[in-house]
C-alpha cells in the first residue's frame, strides 16, 4: 500500500450504532487530519494530530471521537450519529504540522450514510 | 480571518478549449495557496501550490496558476481541456501549518 488509505470506503449505519473509520498513511508523515465533506459545502477540518497529540478540535460534536495511536494510524469513532452526519470523511497527512506551505496528502475517503 | 471564494460552482468547456477556474482569497498575512482536484469517488490530489517566489506556478497535468496579490486572486488555467480533466477543483489557503481553508469547489465538465 502506498499513500493514504482509508477503510471502509462505504459505511451505512443506524443512529444507535457504533462504528469506526480507519486511516493509515505510508508516507512517514507526522501530522494527520480528519475532514468532513458534505454536499454543497466546503470541506470542514474536524481534527488535527501532530506526533499523536491532538492539536485542534474544530468544534466537533462529541459523537465523533478521534484516536491516534501512532503517527501512521488515525481513527474516527462514531456513536449515536444523526442523519446530517452523512458525508464523505477524508483523512489527510503531511510531513510536519508547522509551516503553512506543508502539502497535505488525502486518502480516498469513507462515504458514510446515517439512517 | 482567511477565506476563499471560488466563482462559479460549475464550469463547462469544450474539449480543446481554455480552462479558467477562478479563486479569490482573503488573508491578513502572506498566504500559501493551493489547488486540489477531486475525481469521482476519490480523495483530493494536489495540483499545484504557491508559497513564495515566482508568482506563476506550474502543476501537474498541464495546469498552472498565477498569484496576483493586487487582485487577491489565484486563478487556475489550462490552455487545452481534455476529457480526463472533468472533476471537481478546490482552491485553498493555508494561514498556518495544519489548517487548510477550502473554497466551495468548482465542478468542471468537458464536452466532446
Amino acid at each position: 500500500e502506498t499513500g493514504v488509505t482509508q477503510t471502509p470506503r462505504h459505511l451505512v449505519m443506524g443512529m444507535t450504532n457504533k462504528k469506526s473509520l480507519k486511516c493509515e498513511q505510508h508516507l512517514g508523515h507526522n501530522a494527520m487530519y480528519w475532514y468532513k465533506q458534505s454536499a454543497k459545502k466546503p470541506l470542514e477540518l474536524m481534527f488535527v494530530y501532530s506526533l499523536e497529540e491532538r492539536v485542534e478540535n474544530n468544534s466537533v460534536p462529541s459523537r465523533f471521537s478521534p484516536e491516534c495511536p501512532n503517527s501512521s494510524h488515525l481513527f474516527l469513532h462514531l456513536h449515536t450519529l444523526q442523519p446530517e452526519d452523512s458525508a464523505l470523511y477524508l483523512c489527510a497527512s503531511s510531513l510536519r504540522l508547522a509551516g503553512a506551505e506543508e502539502t497535505q496528502y488525502f486518502g480516498p475517503g469513507t462515504r458514510l450514510l446515517v439512517l | 480571518a482567511q477565506s476563499v471564494t471560488q466563482l462559479g460552482s460549475h464550469v463547462s468547456v469544450s474539449e480543446g478549449a481554455l480552462v479558467l477556474l477562478r479563486c479569490n482569497y482573503s488573508s491578513s498575512v502572506p498566504p500559501y495557496l493551493f489547488w486540489y482536484v477531486q475525481y469521482p469517488n476519490q480523495g483530493l490530489q494536489l495540483l499545484l501550490k504557491y508559497t513564495t517566489g515566482a508568482t506563476l506556478v506550474k502543476g501537474i497535468n498541464g495546469f498552472e496558476a498565477e498569484f496576483k496579490k493586487s487582485e487577491t486572486s489565484f486563478h487556475l488555467t489550462k490552455p487545452s481541456a481534455h476529457m480526463s480533466d472533468a472533476a471537481e477543483y478546490f482552491c485553498a489557503v493555508s494561514p498556518w501549518g495544519g489548517k487548510l481553508i477550502f473554497g466551495q469547489g468548482t465542478e468542471l465538465s468537458v464536452k466532446p
